[in-house]
């Protein structure tokens, strides 16, 4: 079984540039989530996908989108970069059941903008 | 609101001593809480989860926990640390059952910094 993967494992962009982050879905798990964890904060929600669909979203601007793809691989892409979107972004993979939810995490890409 | 709130951003112990990271959490429900540990620029990597039942949980590398609905917390303790704890450590909820959007949001304390000396 193999776990959760992000890549790049790095990224250095120039404000106003447009990023796209990928992450690959741990097997058998069709919900992904992902998360903008600033220096010192704990992760903040940015928006879930299950079957492909947006299902859940947090307080984040249009600017941050994402897709899932059959495979329940995923993408998040920001566009017009902004300093504060300087994060590591994680993403998480789950199996939404009838009353439990736990996730497994990537160990995340390091976006720098400058 | 729902939230998680970790009063201690850092704290330090030494090695061999015992252990206790605080959990506070606002939900109008119980909510499933959950504690993760983070190292330096890496993922989160789940430690243990309390969903119903009995209050003290087990987890991996030697953590439990204790879900005191009287005072709204779920605080993780080990009795003997190891400088290899060293790390980040973050409490989690999320709602039971799915949120109005029909998501399960789960929503993140600021993380305890944990620091073991010699």
């Amino acid at each position: 079984e193999t776990g959760v993967t992000q890549s790049p494992t790095h990224l250095i962009k120039t404000r106003g540039q447009q990023v796209t982050l990928r992450c690959s879905s741990q097997s058998g798990h069709n919900t992904v989530s992902w998360y903008q964890q600033a220096l010192g904060q704990g992760p903040q929600f940015i928006f879930q996908y299950y079957r492909e669909e947006e299902n859940g979203r947090g307080n984040f601007p249009p600017r941050f989108s994402g897709l899932q793809f059959p495979n329940y691989s995923s993408e998040l892409n920001v566009n017009a970069l902004e300093l504060d979107d300087s994060a590591l972004y994680l993403c998480a993979s789950s199996t939404i059941l009838a009353s439990r939810y736990e996730q497994y995490f990537g160990p995340g890409t390091r976006l720098t903008v400058t | 609101a729902q939230s998680v709130t970790q009063p201690d951003i850092h704290i330090t112990v030494s090695e061999g001593a015992s252990l206790e990271l605080r959990c506070n959490y606002s939900y109008g429900a119980t909510p499933y809480l959950f504690w993760y540990v983070q190292s330096p620029g890496q993922g989160l990597q789940l430690l243990l989860k309390y969903f119903s039942g009995d209050t003290l949980v087990q987890g991996i590398k030697g953590f439990e926990a204790e879900f005191k609905r009287s005072q709204s917390s779920f605080n993780l303790r080990k009795p003997s640390v190891h400088w290899s704890d060293a790390a980040e450590y973050i409490c989690a909820g999320a709602p039971t059952g799915f949120d109005s959007g029909g998501y399960q949001k789960v929503t993140f304390g600021i993380g305890t910094k944990l620091q073991v000396i010699p």
